[in-house]
């Protein structure tokens, strides 16, 4: 059973327009959210986080919003840039080192 | 080097071979791991080594053998490899292992296919 859910294998953008990366989770538990890219031959690299204490972070073009009673957290990204197209991974973890993640999403941002 | 470095990044491999991936971190972090990424499927955990010491072992088939010499280098010994454990294995670090907000960095990993 998946405690990381990442619902939308794809997502396709026009370039200057706002990307939306969804997440759900399903472990009340969990406290620390992180978001990773990853670009093809590469490992995942961080891009953002957020503490369960908050319920929005913001980095550049980058926010991450966390809505804890719908288990729910999402990254977006404005203005959409070409090199933003990776697949992006969601992840979480329960007061230790273990990071749960999702499976994924494809964003192809297009010029 | 820099970062989280891993050799080789391409493996071709026989049931009955027996190899070795290895890990690298040069960021002087206390806590590596073992990840298997298998097509449209989440990282999965496999091990995680907090200060040299094996603290999970994620129901990983003991065809896979991890090894922590120091707290900069980790392997992971595979024989009698099914074709199914062909995925990417990544290797990744963290600075804290009692510290649940330290992102992990990750290696490019090694893409391993079983014939």
């Amino acid at each position: 059973d998946q405690q990381v859910k990442q619902n939308s294998p794809s997502l396709s953008v026009q370039e200057g327009r706002i990307s939306i990366l969804n997440c759900d989770y399903t472990n009340s538990m969990f406290d620390y959210f992180l978001w990773y890219k990853k670009y093809p031959a590469e490992g995942p690299t961080f891009l953002i986080s957020i503490s369960s204490i908050k319920d929005k972070n913001e980095d550049g073009r980058f926010t991450v919003f966390l809505n804890k009673s719908a288990k729910h957290l999402s990254l977006h990204i404005v203005p959409s840039q070409p090199g933003d197209s990776a697949v992006y991974f969601c992840a979480a973890s329960a007061q230790g080192n273990k990071l749960v993640f999702g499976a994924g999403t494809i964003l192809r941002v297009k010029s | 080097e820099t970062g989280v470095t891993q050799t080789p990044r391409h493996l071709v491999m026989g049931m009955t071979n027996k190899k070795s991936l290895k890990c690298e971190q040069h960021l002087g972090h206390n806590a590596m791991y073992w990840y298997k990424q298998s097509a449209k499927k989440p990282l999965e955990l496999m091990f995680v080594y907090n200060f040299k010491e094996q603290t999970e072992n994620n129901s990983v088939p003991s065809r896979f053998s991890p090894e922590c010499p120091n707290s900069s280098h980790l392997f992971l010994h595979l024989h009698t490899l099914q074709p199914e454990d062909s995925a990417l294995y990544l290797c990744a670090s963290s600075q804290d292992p009692l510290e649940s907000y330290n992102e992990q960095f990750f290696g490019p990993g090694t893409r391993l296919t079983v014939l």
